[in-house]
């Protein structure tokens, strides 16, 4: 087990709803990174955190939004919901004293727009 | 640009069969590979990264810096070896360390 936890496993939505999804990461892991599994776009990274502040930005869509709290622990937030949205979305973390580091992933949530 | 490409989709082979699993990358950074498996859609775990040099779960990557390539090899597949393999890409550029991941390779051990 690496550690990593994410809520929920599964979220069932409707299109045009907002959900929230959170990521626990492991014990004295400073680095928070979110990650999208599609069928036809593969793994794609979304963002990064790094002790509270942004570090990274990749293929993020505006609707999509995240933060990393002082606890360490972070939430994305997907709004205005399309079908296409429906996908695995993983958090990994890293401790990330040097650059690059290794990262851990969590299990997922599968959301799910219908 | 950053990219990984892994060419094959799926590889089948047979119980004790050689097993090559393809990654090729673009970077004009100084490359940091890793090789992730995801067994039926669970969490991604690390199976081995390029500067370890440790050989997990009989599986081994050399990085080939003249042909921009980590490929993934193991003398002996086993059944309990059928997954889905990434190749991924650590960005450091930016003080970030996200990965570019490739498709992904399934590999099918056959009995």
């Amino acid at each position: 087990d690496s550690g990593v936890t994410q809520t929920p496993k599964h979220l069932i939505t409707a299109t045009g709803q907002r959900v929230t999804l959170r990521c626990s990461p492991r014990s004295g892991d400073l680095s928070v990174y979110w990650y999208q599994q599609s069928l036809d776009q593969g793994l794609q990274f979304l963002i990064q955190y790094y002790n509270g502040e942004e570090r990274a930005k990749g293929n993020i869509l505006e609707r999509f939004s995240a933060q990393q709290f002082p606890d360490l622990h972070s939430e994305l937030n997907l709004s205005s919901l399309e079908l296409g949205d429906s996908a695995l979305y993983f958090c990994a973390s890293s401790v990330a004293r040097t650059i690059p580091d290794t990262q851990y992933f969590g299990p997922g949530t599968r959301l799910t727009v219908l | 640009a950053q990219r990984v490409t892994q060419p094959e989709k799926l590889l089948s082979v047979f119980k004790g069969a050689p097993v090559e699993l393809k990654c090729n990358y673009s970077y004009s950074g100084s490359p940091e590979l890793f090789w992730y498996v995801q067994y039926s859609r669970q969490r991604l775990q690390l199976l081995l990264r390029h500067i370890s040099r440790e050989s997990i779960k009989g599986f081994t990557a050399d990085l080939n810096k003249g042909e921009t390539s980590f490929h993934l090899k193991k003398p002996f597949a086993q059944e309990e070896d059928s997954a889905m393999y990434y190749c991924a890409l650590s960005v450091s550029a930016g003080n970030t360390g996200k990965l570019i991941f490739g498709q992904g390779t399934t590999l099918q051990v056959k009995p």
